[in-house]
């Protein structure tokens, strides 16, 4: 079975400045993927950043990246210079090769303040 | 482009109504999903199709009843609901196999469905 544990229910920062969502996993398989979604109030889920198990190098888009630590297995978001914008549920999630189900965590609340 | 578009963005039914779900993507993705989220919650995965053939139902109740008609339509179909039962729902798509370790699902803007 696998897990995502998201440990931080809500977060504030201040815009223009960086940000860090942690997220950590737990599987047993060797090959996964892991993904990080926004969800703003409107409802929609926005793909954000995808880490394969196997690359070395950290994903990065834009002002999205994640900071994967495999032995560790965390796979946390950083995003630099926030905007208001960037308000909005964001959910760590991972899904084994082999199945279908993309794992979520409970998410974490993030508030971008002027 | 990466848009799914789900129909209708808001729907209040009575618990003897019939309604319909639609979800629609021009992607050529061949994996779509259905999901369903309550308020506050991460989403829950209901029913998975694969190349338009339903592999997987999430124990999901017969009170839904998915349809895929093709390869770009995803329909919700909703008979005798439960007030239990409003929720966001959210339809995805993925480009080919769901069971890809490196499928990336993207989600439609979801149905907030009110069952009264």
């Amino acid at each position: 079975a696998q897990k995502i544990t998201q440990t931080q229910p809500g977060m504030f920062v201040q815009e223009k400045e960086a940000v860090t969502l942690d997220c950590t996993y737990d599987t047993s398989d060797q090959s996964y993927g892991l993904f990080w979604y926004k969800q703003p109030s409107s409802g929609e889920m926005i793909f954000l950043i995808y880490q394969g198990s196997y690359d070395e190098q950290n994903a990065t888009e834009g002002r999205y990246s994640l900071n994967f630590q495999k032995a560790r297995k965390s796979a946390n978001l950083v995003i630099s210079a926030s905007q208001l914008g960037d308000s909005a549920m964001y959910f760590c999630a991972m899904k084994p090769s082999g199945y279908s189900t993309l794992t979520f965590g409970k998410g974490t609340m993030l508030l971008v303040s002027p | 482009d990466t848009e799914v578009t789900q129909t209708p963005k808001h729907l209040v039914m009575g618990m003897t109504n019939k309604k319909s779900l639609k979800c629609e993507q021009h992607m050529g993705h061949r994996a779509m999903y259905w999901y369903k989220q309550k308020a506050k919650k991460p989403p829950e995965l209901m029913f998975v199709y694969s190349y338009e053939k339903l592999s997987i139902n999430e124990s999901v109740p017969s009170r839904f009843s998915p349809e895929c008609p093709n390869s770009s339509l995803l329909n919700l179909h909703l008979h005798a609901l439960q007030p239990e039962d409003s929720a966001l729902y959210l339809c995805a798509s993925s480009q080919q196999k769901p069971s890809g370790g490196n499928e990336k699902l993207f989600f439609g803007s979801g149905t907030q469905l009110s069952v009264l």
